[in-house]
């Protein structure tokens, strides 16, 4: 099972917001809405931030959404702060009870 | 408090093996599937295994199916992964983390497997 593409770095301004996609194919994101994001500070434990392409655990800023169109899922972040600055990956079910991840994304707030 | 503490990492040759543990406090333990997820040295995420809250259904990801084994031991609140014939690419940070297998809510701290001769 092949890793999700993602961007390796985006950027963005405090206020300002910013869009990770996470392309994956008819097999996984594509497939099912079932579709996750992480979010992972360095040297730190990743964190639930979406999940089923758009939901937001409780505690999660109302700053994130989550979106999906044919085989891309998107996870956008407005209001950018500075606490956003970290990496970021998608995750898909793979169908046959595995799942797949992304690459992930650095995302720089500048 | 939700809580996940793994152990039992560290320094093993290549063919060698290793047994790591998940301790959990915070919920219902027998009630929750379990993952392991881990973090080769700069790369990002890959989900290795998953098991049910029985136990009775096992999952893996085929860069290490017939070499490693989950289970869990859901009367000491214990997942566990049994790690052998590793290799110097099963170098990574090994994460435990609840939920399904794409959508892990709560994740532990992570112990390090380095294998290297």
């Amino acid at each position: 099972q092949s890793a999700l593409t993602q961007p390796r770095s985006v950027s963005g301004s405090p206020g300002q917001s910013v869009t990770i996609s996470c392309t994956g194919t008819t097999s996984d994101v594509g497939a099912y809405d079932y579709v996750s994001w992480y979010q992972q500070h360095p040297g730190k434990a990743p964190k639930l931030m979406i999940y089923d392409v758009s939901k937001r655990p409780s505690g999660v800023p109302d700053r994130f959404s989550g979106s999906k169109s044919g085989n891309t899922a998107s996870l956008t972040i407005s209001g950018l702060q500075g606490d956003d600055e970290a990496d970021y990956y998608c995750c898909s079910y793979a169908g046959s009870l595995r799942a797949v991840f992304g690459g992930g994304t650095k995302l720089t707030v500048l | 408090e939700v809580q996940l503490v793994e152990s039992g990492g560290g320094l093993v040759q290549p063919g060698g093996s290793l047994r790591l543990s998940c301790a959990v406090s915070g919920f219902t333990f027998s009630s929750y599937s379990m993952n392991w997820v881990r973090q080769a040295p700069g790369e990002g995420l890959e989900w290795i295994s998953y098991t049910s809250g029985s136990g009775s259904l096992i999952y893996y990801a085929d860069s290490v199916k017939g070499r490693f084994t989950i289970s869990r031991d859901n009367a000491k609140n214990s997942l566990y992964l049994q790690m052998n014939s590793l290799r110097d690419e099963d170098t990574a940070v090994y994460y435990c983390a609840r939920g399904s297998y794409h959508t892990l809510d709560y994740w532990g701290q992570g112990t390090l497997v380095t294998v290297s001769s």
